[in-house]
């Protein structure tokens, strides 16, 4: 089935520096990735919509300048966390969007980052 | 408002005990509904959406637009079960981006 790649599983950063996290989509094409972030044991939070060549979208409240979304191709979008900071220590996941029907209707989700700044 | 809401955080229950799993939505539309698992250490997987009306792995989740809810139901819990539980509805107008319910953590003790 359409699977996301996502890479890395967990990273350690130190506070005041960037970080970037790798969504590939195997299989298909994924022309849109959704970008979410998780706290423990709560729901996932949409952050940002990425489309393949044109400026990601942003939810309410998300700073665009500290979370870059590069969506530059079919395949891959990246979201880079930029002066990290320890409160942005999550779990970071992306998705895309499945078109077409019956099995292949829906989402598939990548595994998750787990990032913790220090 | 788009909204999903999930009432109880954590839902315990002996093996072999029935399950519902409440979700409850806000949406002016047409909805369209899906829950999600994630079993520990791994990452998030359909379990059923509305419009195929399916069982998988013995649950089952009814649309009823009168009460604007999708609760999660099954019959006779397993430990295999426990997981956390998300109810996400589609969003037609925005790129179709899935808004999650808060979650549920369901435990089926032995």
């Amino acid at each position: 089935g359409a699977v996301v790649s996502q890479h890395p599983s967990r990273v350690i950063c130190k506070s005041g520096t960037s970080v970037k996290i790798e969504c590939r989509s195997l299989d298909f094409q994924a022309t849109t990735m959704f970008w979410y972030r998780q706290f423990p044991k709560q729901s996932l939070m949409l952050m940002a919509t990425s489309n393949e060549g044109s400026k990601a979208t942003y939810e309410q409240g998300v700073e665009k300048d500290k979370f870059l979304i590069n969506h530059a191709s079919l395949t891959l979008s990246t979201l880079t966390v930029t002066s990290a900071h320890p409160e942005d220590s999550s779990f970071y996941i992306c998705s895309a969007p499945l078109r077409g029907r019956g099995a292949n209707y829906g989402y598939t989700f990548g595994s998750g980052t787990r990032l913790t700044v220090v | 408002a788009q909204r999903v809401t999930q009432p109880e955080k954590l839902l315990s229950v002996f093996k072999g005990a029935p399950v519902e799993l409440k979700c409850n939505y806000s949406y002016s539309g047409s909805p369209e509904l899906f829950w999600y698992v994630q079993y520990s250490r791994q990452r998030l997987q359909l379990l059923l959406r509305h419009i195929s009306r399916e069982s998988i792995k013995g649950f089952t989740a009814d649309l009823n637009k009168g009460e604007t809810s999708f609760h999660l139901k099954k019959p006779f819990a397993q430990e295999e079960d426990s997981a956390m539980y998300y109810c996400a509805l589609r969003s037609h107008n925005q790129g179709g981006k899935l808004i999650f319910g808060q979650g549920t953590e369901l435990s089926v003790k032995p």
